[in-house]
């Protein structure tokens, strides 16, 4: 069983540049979402999904896109990076009933130059 | 959700017990607390999460006070592997079911040998 996995594990990008973060579960999880971790501070939520299909912004949206296809899928697309995007991105993943655990992956390390 | 406050930091001696406080004065009836840590720079894990009972599994125990406003998460016999950032959180399971939480910056515990 492998959880959540993303992919890449690490990326340099040139500001302007477009790249997608994968991220993949294999658990049937309904819930999936996006967070970014800065030096120093928590984690705070880019955007989510409760289904395919179906997305929302959290707290910090701006300069990223989501799409949810399928429901094992859950891509984060920088459409123009910016050094401000320079973060480490963590996907999770849970079942939408009962209080049911995030699982995250083990991130993606990204560097806008 | 409600805000919740932790100290920044905090050591324990290898094999004694870990107690670490959290603050959430503004709790409101229908909000859990969670409980999650994150090791080096890994994706967080999920410890514990209660309402209003003390809750105990394989990993911790978590103690709530009777008006709700602090808790304490007790790693009975803390190992040089329980070294790592743990997080405090208090949410509300909404009718959705979008897991969505939202991270401080935690308590940093540094077990020593």
């Amino acid at each position: 069983n492998a959880g959540v996995t993303q992919t890449p594990k690490f990326q340099v990008l040139k500001t302007g540049q477009s790249m997608t973060l994968q991220c993949a579960q294999d658990m049937n999880h309904e819930y999936m979402s996006w967070y970014r971790q800065d030096p120093g501070m928590g984690l705070r939520l880019i955007h989510y999904s409760v289904g395919a299909g179906i997305t929302d912004q959290g707290e910090v949206p701006n300069g990223y896109n989501v799409s949810r296809s399928t429901t094992e899928d859950f891509p984060l697309r920088l459409l123009s990076a910016a050094p401000s995007q320079t973060s480490v991105y963590f996907c999770a993943s849970s079942y939408l009933q009962g209080n049911s655990p995030l699982h995250f992956g083990n991130g993606t390390r990204l560097t806008v130059t | 959700d409600a805000k919740t406050t932790q100290p920044p930091s905090m050591d324990c001696a290898e094999g004694r017990a870990a107690n670490l406080p959290c603050n959430h004065s503004t709790i409101s009836g229908n909000e859990y607390v969670y409980w999650y840590r994150q090791i080096h720079s890994q994706g967080p894990q999920y410890i514990i999460h209660g309402l209003k009972n003390n809750e105990t599994n394989e990993m911790a125990s978590l103690i709530i006070t009777e008006d709700r406003k602090s808790s304490t998460l007790i790693l009975p016999h803390a190992t040089l592997r329980d070294t790592a950032v743990y997080y405090c959180i208090v949410r509300v399971f909404d009718q959705t079911g979008a897991n969505n939480l939202f991270f401080g910056t935690g308590t940093r515990l540094t077990v020593i040998p």
